[in-house]
């Protein structure tokens, strides 16, 4: 089955920006998608078809999708961004949701 | 406003069985594909179960096949997941989310339940 890749963990200082990476075989030919996911909350959707934002999330969260890897990024981080981020694709040879292993972001 | 509230979760011996439920409520149910996802306590998300909106297409992850069965009640609005042979492996909370599409297959999930936790030991 399809495996998403992404890194443990990643930091950054407020006000900075921070990119969290998905690695997949050719993903950029699969549509990502994004989930934000505070301590003892429920995963919110924050970027759906490698780039586009649902409602009420602000701009400063993007995403793009090329090659082996789809990045989200934040811009302007702010400690309210702290959170897992999880990458997430439809696998169409098992019909399956996939989801990546997930990214804690941390605000130094 | 889209509602989906879970509820059946609890303790459960290896070996027993329990049975999930997510009302759901602000949308036209029926419509949509839903989903059950889990999360083993410290780890990630890991896709369970889908059906499609009519309840005749469904779909599991490798290591629930016949073991767990998803199954929905348009009438009531309501989703279900009945989980037997548990393992202590299933232990996790239990989120119920909807998917954005209506035609059958899975896309990605726009609303999710608060979750249901099930803890599986002797």
């Amino acid at each position: 089955s399809y495996v998403l890749t992404q890194p443990p963990s990643v930091s950054v200082a407020p006000g900075k920006t921070a990119r969290i990476t998905c690695g997949g075989d050719n993903i950029g030919s699969e549509s990502v998608h994004w989930y934000q996911q505070k301590p003892g909350q429920a995963p919110v959707l924050v970027i759906f078809y490698d780039s586009d934002r649902p409602s009420g999330i602000p701009e400063r969260i993007s995403g793009s999708n090329s090659g082996n890897t789809a990045t989200l990024t934040i811009s302007r981080v702010e400690a309210g961004d702290e959170a897992d981020y999880y990458c997430q694709v439809w696998d169409s040879s098992s019909d399956h949701l996939v989801f990546g292993g997930g990214t804690k972001l941390t605000v130094l | 406003e889209v509602q989906l509230l879970e509820s059946g979760g609890g303790l459960v011996q290896p070996g027993g069985s329990l049975r999930l439920s997510c009302a759901a409520s602000g949308f036209t149910f029926s419509d949509y594909v839903m989903s059950w996802v889990r999360q083993a306590p410290g780890k990630g998300l890991e896709w369970v179960s889908g059906i499609s909106g009519s309840g005749v297409g469904t779909h599991y992850t490798d290591s629930v096949t016949g073991r767990f069965t998803i199954s929905r009640d348009n009438s009531k609005n309501t989703l279900f997941l009945q989980m037997s042979s548990l393992r202590v492996e299933d232990t996790a909370v239990y989120y119920c989310a909807k998917d954005v599409t209506r035609i059958g297959g899975l896309d990605h999930l726009d609303h999710w339940g608060q979750g249901t936790l099930v803890t599986v030991s002797s």
